[in-house]
């Protein structure tokens, strides 16, 4: 059974940082494209940014470009989201999500719960 | 970027009625459409991807259709369980950008 276990949330300044996890298991984890989507309370989805199942293809939102760094680690079946200066605009519920292939660029199969990200002062 | 418009961003309908939601590509994308369905205080689920190949055990009610720049999600039989925000999905290329979403209620 496939399963994605996100942590890392929480409350963080304007200007902070923040990294977010995502355990995967039931999976051949490297052999799959992972992203990061989310969603602010309310509204709609927002894909954030997209990784190969390699690690050597990454893709990012303009709206996270600079800010966001998403890596993973295929020894440890995670995923990563390195946030840094934070806006107010980035408090949503984060999602990792995997794509049915190795290639960045697919669609979302399988989803985990979401990690609440709260960007305030 | 390419845009992904979906309309109607609400609607309501009765039990056993067809409902239609229609996702516009600002500039043609092959097949490369998802729908997701995402209930109230729930994950989003992928129902439809490629534009009309239903996912795995998802009910055949559901189906879609479409290509270039015109997509649908149709609803043959809509059941109270179907209450939910729907969402079309673009992944022809990076952004993998979603629609704004479509509220179906009974």
């Amino acid at each position: 059974e496939v399963q994605l276990l996100e942590s890392g949330g929480g409350l963080v300044q304007p200007g902070g940082s923040l990294r977010l996890s995502c355990e995967a298991s039931g999976f051949t984890f490297s052999s799959y494209a992972m992203s990061w989507v989310r969603q602010a309370a309310g509204k709609g989805l927002e894909w954030v940014s997209e990784i190969s199942g390699s690690g050597d293809s990454r893709y990012y939102a303009d709206s996270v470009k600079g800010r966001f760094t998403i890596s993973r680690d295929n020894s440890k079946n995670t995923l990563f989201l390195q946030m840094n200066s934070l806006r107010a605009e980035d408090t949503a519920v984060y999602y990792c999500a995997k794509e049915p292939t190795p290639t960045a660029g697919f669609y979302f199969d399988y989803w985990g719960q979401g990690s609440l990200v709260t960007v305030s002062s | 970027d390419i845009q992904m418009t979906q309309s109607p961003s609400s609607l309501s309908a009765s039990v056993g009625d067809r409902v239609t939601i229609t996702c516009r590509a600002s500039q043609g994308i092959s097949n490369y459409v998802a729908w997701y369905q995402q209930k109230p205080g729930k994950v989003p689920k992928v129902l439809i991807y490629a534009a009309s190949t239903l996912h795995s055990g998802v009910p055949s009610r559901f189906s879609g259709s479409g290509s270039g720049t015109e997509f649908t999600l149709t609803i043959s039989s809509l059941q109270p369980e179907d209450v939910a925000t729907y969402y079309c999905q673009k992944y022809d290329s990076a952004p993998l950008t979603f629609g704004g979403g479509t509220k179906v209620e009974i």
